[in-house]
């Protein structure tokens, strides 16, 4: 198992074009997590999968951002109509969530600039 | 809502002192964790320590441990004997019910 993966890795957009970023979690994983992280900030939440089931969003995450978890494997993060305010770094992370918590596994992010 | 904060942007070191970094939080949970994460420039994010708040004991690994006060909501990390190797940004994290809250990370340069 390689961890987390993400794809891509950077990604150039010109304002109001749709954009969607893939997410591989390390396998027997059941929690995905989506963060925001501009620079010198920490991560912000945004949302976050138990298998496939969505349980939480926060209010960061527009009506223009929709995420996906299909099989409980793979998650993809889409956002439309792309905005300069959207260029961040977007990160995932994983975790095994049965008894005891264990820490997430974060992926290295896939960078978006919005032209 | 759950806040985290980090009350140092940055912090500097020299190598093989001890340097300790700030968190508090604040929460209306009983049950939680909280975690050291380390972001070293341009690379992903790996974790230093974590604390359940269920147990009183301070979470150890190696050369990072934490002082975790809980009626104070305070969890610090201590670094002993730094290494140039530990200069990157730390984050003190929470992880309530699903949801977790970053702090806004502290800076640390560790000078030879």
């Amino acid at each position: 198992d390689t961890g987390v993966s993400q794809n891509p890795r950077h990604k150039i957009t010109k304002r109001g074009q749709n954009v969607t970023f893939r997410c591989d979690p390390i396998s027997e994983h059941n929690r995905l997590y989506w963060y925001r992280q501009t620079l010198g900030q920490g991560p912000e939440f945004l949302t976050y999968f138990q298998n496939e089931a969505q349980l939480e969003k926060s209010r960061l995450l527009s009506d223009r951002f929709s995420a996906e978890r299909p099989k409980g494997s793979f998650s993809t993060l889409e956002i439309q109509r792309t905005e300069q305010g959207d260029s961040a770094m977007y990160l995932c992370a994983s975790s095994l969530a049965v008894g005891p918590v264990t820490e997430a596994f974060f992926g290295q992010g896939t960078r978006l600039t919005v032209v | 809502a759950q806040t985290v904060t980090q009350s140092q942007p940055e912090m500097s070191v020299q190598e093989a002192e001890t340097v300790t970094l700030s968190c508090t939080y604040d929460t209306s949970e009983s049950d939680y964790y909280l975690f050291w994460y380390k972001q070293p420039p341009s690379r992903q994010m790996i974790l230093v320590i974590r604390q359940e708040a269920y147990k009183q004991q301070n979470a150890t690994e190696n050369r990072f441990s934490v002082n975790f006060q809980k009626a104070a909501k305070s969890f610090s990390l201590k670094i002993s004997d730094s290494q140039l190797g530990d200069a990157a940004m730390y984050f003190c994290a929470y992880l309530g019910a699903g949801k977790s809250t970053f702090g806004d990370g502290t800076t640390l340069t560790v000078k030879p």
